[in-house]
């Protein structure tokens, strides 16, 4: 079935470092990549997307290309603040006669000062 | 900006007894999502509604969970009796109807239970 599989957290890094959360889907289809941020207590928020192979999707420093060859959505980001503790979720978007979005697991980022 | 409103925020309850969630989308949103989050996991859907139809509701419990949303608009989702393992977030979430927009959430801030 459809599934996505993100690394496994927590994530500590000092700030300033440069971050990668690695991503890889399973699709019977052609789906449409997201990543979504968590802050504590919130509900999840659209970081980026992208729609199609080799797309790059960008937002607040933070980037992801869509692999179709190798089926992955890594998260980068080269400085890290401390501001950008949260969690990442992954998640791809199939079009079922509706459209039914699958979300991994989460990574947990902790940026120490 | 526009956010989808849920309430309550938390909510403590004993096992058996019934609770319910109310879910207000984005203004316009014809999609409506409810999720359940267990803690250190990924929100998984409990029940999609296009307008007020229920697309796809093949991973809610049906014995002791229900859903409606009656006017197309706002929502609630009801579990009785509730057992101490339905302790988690429940998330709602919209999507805008506007081509190449369709598939992009907005997540309400969740409710958090609590089964004693």
């Amino acid at each position: 079935g459809d599934s996505v599989t993100q690394m496994e957290g927590p994530v500590t890094l000092s700030e300033e470092a440069f971050l990668t959360i690695n991503c890889t889907y399973t699709a019977t289809g052609y789906p449409s990549l997201f990543w979504y941020v968590q802050y504590p207590g919130e509900g999840l928020q659209l970081l980026l997307k992208a729609t199609k192979a080799d797309d790059k999707g960008s937002n607040k420093g933070f980037e992801a290309t869509y692999r179709k060859e190798t089926t992955s959505f890594h998260l980068e980001k080269g400085s890290v603040q401390v501001s950008d503790s949260a969690v990442y979720f992954c998640a791809l978007s199939l079009n079922t006669g509706g459209f039914k979005t699958i979300f991994g697991a989460g990574t947990r980022l902790f940026v120490k000062a | 900006e526009a956010e989808v409103a849920q309430s309550p925020r938390y909510k403590i309850t004993e096992k058996s007894q019934a609770v319910a969630f109310w879910c207000d989308p984005i203004s316009g949103h014809a999609t409506l999502y409810w999720y359940r989050q267990i803690l250190g996991q990924g929100p998984e859907l409990l029940v999609q509604f296009q307008d007020e139809s229920v697309v796809d509701d093949s991973q809610l419990p049906k014995d002791r969970f229900s859903a409606e949303r009656l006017k197309g608009v706002d929502s609630t989702l009801k579990i009785q009796p509730a057992e101490l393992g339905d302790s988690a977030m429940y998330l709602c979430a919209s999507t805008p109807r506007e081509r190449g927009r369709e598939e992009t959430q907005y997540f309400g801030p969740g409710t958090r239970l609590l089964v004693l």
